[in-house]
Order: structure tokens, then sequence, then C-alpha cells
């Protein structure tokens, strides 16, 4: 069975780099049309999607933080590791990875989300 | 990007109503919209893809339908365990896009 699941700090301080790892199992991104997805949620508020990786390596960024994130897989270990410089108190959020399948078009798994707060 | 907008922002249903959730697209995505489900302290759940197809493993009661622009979640008997936040999602272009929630409370 597919499953995800995010891990990183839960406490960074301002203008530190996060880093968190959405390790799966149950699909690999090697095979075609395979991808995973970073999304977060702040306390009380909507969704927003963050980066998707694909299977042959594409990258999709959010326009308004595209500056600040970087995505990157380990297919050996299956892995997904999104960066995020510079960090602020907004960032603060649960963030969520999950598999897309292209080819639906579609997030259908889902991790459990992890609470990331920034505080000095 | 693609903004989506989802009427009402909450609502309050018994058991047993149909309940009716809107999202719109500020240009057509044709049928690339997901409805998803969100409950306290858990991870959004898939309802439906590609406007009007039911995940697997959703029960019956719960439908989509639209293409373009205009796009609608219906909950034909609105049970104990569907109050949550429903959003919406837009898969037609990158970056993705998601509606702003819809909470459905208990009256």
């Amino acid at each position: 069975q597919v499953t995800l699941r995010e891990s990183g700090p839960a406490l960074v301080k301002p203008t530190q780099t996060l880093t968190l790892t959405c390790t799966f199992s149950g699909f690999s991104l090697s095979t075609s049309g395979m991808c995973v997805s970073w999304i977060r949620q702040p306390p009380g508020k909507a969704l927003e999607w963050l980066a998707r990786i694909d299977w042959d390596d594409d990258k999709y960024y959010s326009t308004s933080l595209k500056t600040r994130l970087t995505i990157s897989k380990d297919t050996s270990k299956n892995q997904v590791v999104l960066t995020m410089t510079n960090m602020d108190p907004v960032d603060t959020a649960t963030y969520y990875c999950a598999r897309m399948n292209a080819g639906g078009a579609r997030e259908d798994y889902w991790g459990q989300g992890t609470l990331v707060t920034v505080s000095s | 990007d693609i903004q989506m907008t989802q009427s009402p922002s909450s609502l309050s249903a018994s058991i047993g109503d149909r309940v009716t959730i809107t999202c719109r697209a500020s240009q057509s995505i044709t049928t690339y919209l997901n409805w998803y489900q969100q409950k306290p302290g858990q991870a959004p759940k898939l309802l439906i893809y590609g406007a009007s197809s039911l995940q697997s493993g959703v029960p019956s009661r719960f439908s989509g339908s639209g293409s373009g622009t205009d796009f609608t979640l219906t909950i034909s008997s609105l049970q104990p365990e569907d109050f949550a936040t429903y959003y919406c999602q837009q898969s037609y272009s990158t970056p993705r896009t998601f509606g702003q929630g819809t909470k459905v409370e208990i009256k």
C-alpha cells in the first residue's frame, strides 16, 4: 500500500533554512507518471501548493515562493526533499507531502503532515 | 496563476440535508478539478477527481459536476462523518491552486 511520511524540525528560527524529507513506500519515483508534491497549511487557514517533482526530474514551484524553494529526489531511498530558505513566522504551517499520479492529475495519497513553527 | 474561489466559506446543515458547494476558476480548466475533504487534525482526503469521478472508497452520496469555470460538489444526504472542510483544487496547470475552503458545520 502507498504511504508517505514527512520528517524535519518542528522549530526553526527566522532567517534559517528549512529542510523537510518525504519518505514514501508503495510506489517508485522512477516509474513513469509518478510525482510527489508538497503542500502546506498555516493554522486555521487554507491549503497552499508549494512544489512538485516528477519521475523524469521535472520540477515545478509556487509562483510566489519559487525563489525560496528547492525540491529534489533520491529515487534509491524513496525520498523527496524540500528546502525553503529565509524562514519567517508567516511560514509556520503543517507541511504535507502527497503522491500525484500524472495520468490522474490528482494528489491521491497524503502523508499525515508535520507542523513547523518559525520562532526565535 | 489560476485563482479558485469557493462559496460559501461556511454553511450550517442538518443530518440528511442536501448540501451544495460551488467552486469557480478564474479561467477555463475544462474538467481538471479535484475535491478534497479535511477533518480537524487530519490530512486532506481526495473525494472527487476530474470534476465528477468518485475516488475509490468514497461514498456515493458525494458527487461532482461542472466544466470550464464553474463546478459543484454535492452531498446528497449529509451524514455525521461529513462535517469537515472541503477544498477544490485545479489540476489544469502548474502551479496547482486550491480554493479557500468551505466549512460544513452542524446546525
